[in-house]
């Protein structure tokens, strides 16, 4: 398995302003992943976070808005930029294990923007 | 296009008695599917994951069955507790190659009442 841990847990942020969201994982793994989860739906597919690459956005996700740092194979950074209320939403970090061909999720970091 | 469609969208149960969850995917080419539990606030955890030889599997009270033919999945779920209450989502991965792609279900939002 994979324990995943993610920080902050939740936060409230003012309209315009930057939140990092840090992601930690207790193995060393290839792939991480960054998902949002509005409310009442279910999750989306932000970026492919590899190690010594750059992040691959998905459609409709862009670096500029959503930049993705991932230093080494344990851990990630998201920054959810420039923010509005529509970025309103519970952020998810994941890693797959494809030897056990399971994939982890965080506990997930729940942003109010104001 | 991929997709997973997931019913009921809501279900409201008394403890105790079972449920079933249905999954339809048109998803290809099929590598595995997965169920997952999620609490309010919470990531997804895994309940089961299921390739295309396997049939059934069972993680305690949870039951899931999976029929690549009429690609279907069921997840049943025997002797309910309120504990149960949560979201439960269905994954499907497709395996192009090289890579896997995952697509999501909507979710069905279980409520255990007393």
């Amino acid at each position: 398995s994979a324990v995943i841990s993610q920080k902050p847990s939740r936060d409230i942020c003012q309209r315009g302003t930057s939140l990092t969201i840090q992601c930690q994982v207790d193995s060393q793994v290839t792939m991480m992943f960054w998902y949002r989860q509005q409310p009442g739906q279910s999750l989306t597919l932000i970026a492919t976070a590899n190690q010594g690459s750059e992040a691959t956005y998905e459609s409709g996700f862009v670096i500029d808005k959503f930049p993705i740092s991932r230093p080494n194979l344990t851990f990630s950074t998201l920054t959810v930029s420039n923010m509005s209320p529509e970025d309103s939403s519970i952020y998810l970090c994941s890693v797959e294990k494809r030897i056990h061909n399971e994939q982890f999720f965080g506990p997930g970091t729940r942003l109010t923007v104001l | 296009k991929n997709q997973v469609e997931q019913s009921p969208q809501s279900l409201i149960i008394l403890e105790g008695k079972n449920c079933t969850l249905q999954c339809n995917y048109t998803v290809s080419p099929f590598s595995n599917l997965r169920w997952y539990k999620q609490d309010t606030g919470r990531g997804p955890v895994s309940l089961t994951i299921m390739t295309f030889s396997e049939n059934t599997k069972s993680n305690g009270r949870y039951t899931a069955t999976l029929d690549a033919d009429t690609k279907q999945s069921s997840l049943h779920i025997t002797a309910s507790q309120l504990s149960d209450s949560a979201s439960y989502i269905c994954v499907v991965s497709a395996d192009p190659g090289g890579y896997q792609k995952v697509t999501f279900g909507t979710g069905t939002k279980l409520q255990v009442i007393p």
